[in-house]
């Protein structure tokens, strides 16, 4: 099993729509859990941690689900510059890893007038 | 300015060649990384430095190489480039996580896009 899955997409959605993107991760001491954005050909950046209370950043809200090793994002009015893969990020455990990420492979989003 | 600087942004080399990819960055941060990124494999770890004088390989270290010439300097090599080592690569930094729950955001430059023909 890979350590970050995440659905590939594309998720083709109209503005205005609700989208939600799911993860699973492996390593159950996982610790930290963040969700990137990357646009295309660009360099990725924080889009937001994930806490396990789960926590809102405007229209984005995150969730983390320990017992099942799950990590959410929901975008709400989708806008057209939210169109970008997302990559879900988790921090391995292993001896001299701390502060390392591993990175899913991304979902895309393309968000149509 | 950019914080976190790659040089060159694109290259194309021969198979064979020896490249080396630069990495500059002005946030202080000790923690340096190189990742390269391909379609459909996503981000993957090459080489992780925690600070100048700590080295250390990551997922896909076969091939590679890498100098810590300072805080703010870290350069990786390809010795011999092939054909397979064309990709993404992306340099980042973080900072250490000092209190506990601090995040550990990296930060990326913008990326050396490499072609070995």
């Amino acid at each position: 099993r890979k350590e970050v899955e995440q659905d590939p997409g594309p998720f083709n959605v109209p503005e205005g729509a609700t989208v939600a993107f799911n993860c699973t991760y492996s390593n159950s001491a996982s610790q930290s859990f963040f969700w990137y954005r990357q646009d295309c050909r660009k360099e990725p950046k924080l889009l937001m941690s994930v806490y396990s209370s789960g926590n809102e950043d405007g229209r984005f809200t995150a969730q983390l689900n320990r017992a099942s090793q799950y990590i959410s994002l929901l975008i709400r009015d989708s806008k057209l510059s939210d169109s970008a893969t997302y990559l879900c990020v988790v921090t391995p455990l292993y001896k001299g890893s701390q502060g390392n990420l591993i990175f899913g492979k991304g979902t895309k989003l393309s968000v149509k007038p | 300015d950019a914080d976190v600087t790659q040089t060159p942004r694109n290259r194309i080399t021969k198979t064979g060649k020896r490249i080396m990819l630069e990495c500059s960055q002005t946030k202080g941060h000790d923690r340096m990384y190189w990742y390269r990124q391909d379609p459909g494999l996503g981000l993957r770890l090459i080489y992780y430095s925690f600070d100048v004088k700590d080295i250390n390989k990551g997922e896909i270290s076969d091939g590679y190489s890498v100098s810590r010439q300072a805080q703010a300097k870290f350069s990786l090599s390809l010795e011999s480039a092939i054909p397979n080592q064309t990709a993404l690569y992306f340099c980042a930094t973080s900072d250490l996580p000092r209190l506990a729950g601090a995040t550990y955001e990296q930060y990326f430059g913008p990326g050396t896009r490499l072609t070995v023909t």
